[in-house]
């Protein structure tokens, strides 16, 4: 089993449509999450980190579910310009290394 | 504020021939990372550095190369290139890194390397 795992998509959804990403985790000792953003042929970039109680950010909403071990993030309102691929980070305490899920991409249509 | 600066944005390489990603940053920030970004396979950490002269290594690390001698430069260099390291290879730093709640990384634009 990946250490992170996320599906690949595409999603592909109207514009103005509400869509959703879970990222699984396998080390309970996980301590921070975050969900990055890249588009093609670019650098990821860093969209939110995930706190405990759930946070939000305009239209993004980042949750953390750690009975179940995954994150989650929920787009609203979807334009255009959402459409990128998606990548959640985890790294665990103690460790040095952030693991990184291989994306899942969005597209949204017209 | 530049944050995290990668040279060459492109290069093609012959099998056999040496060298040296530069990644480098202006946020005092302790911990950098080399990673490669092969299609299907995600980001995949290659060497990581916790400070100025400590460096490890990551999930793939033959056949690359790295050391920190300052806080701001961290190199990748690639020994003998090979066809199977064509890759985008990204530099990412953190404040503290992974080992402390919340340090997010954050990147460099990337260098895309061929090798023929």
């Amino acid at each position: 089993r990946k250490e992170v795992e996320q599906d690949p998509g595409p999603f592909n959804v109207p514009e103005g449509a509400t869509v959703a990403f879970n990222c699984t985790y396998s080390n309970s000792a996980s301590q921070s999450f975050f969900w990055y953003r890249q588009d093609c042929r670019k650098e990821p970039k860093l969209l939110m980190s995930v706190y405990s109680s759930g946070n939000e950010d305009g239209r993004f909403t980042a949750q953390l579910n750690r009975a179940s071990q995954y994150i989650s993030l929920l787009i609203r309102d979807s334009k255009l310009s959402d459409s990128a691929t998606y990548l959640c980070a985890v790294s665990a305490s103690g460790t040095y290394k952030y693991i990184f899920g291989t994306g899942t991409r969005l597209k949204v249509l017209a | 504020n530049a944050g995290v600066t990668q040279t060459p944005k492109f290069q093609v390489l012959k099998t056999g021939q040496s060298m040296t990603l530069q990644c480098a940053q202006d946020m005092n920030h302790e911990y950098m990372s080399w990673y490669r970004q092969d299609p299907g396979m995600g980001l995949r950490l290659i060497h990581y550095s916790v400070g100025a002269g400590i460096t490890d290594q990551g999930e793939v690390p033959n056949g690359y190369n790295v050391s920190r001698s300052t806080t701001e430069d961290f190199p990748l260099r690639l020994l003998s290139a090979a066809p199977s390291q064509t890759s985008v290879y990204f530099c990412a730093s953190s404040l503290r890194g992974p080992k402390l709640y919340n340090q997010p990384q954050h990147f460099g634009d990337g260098t895309r390397l061929s090798i023929l």
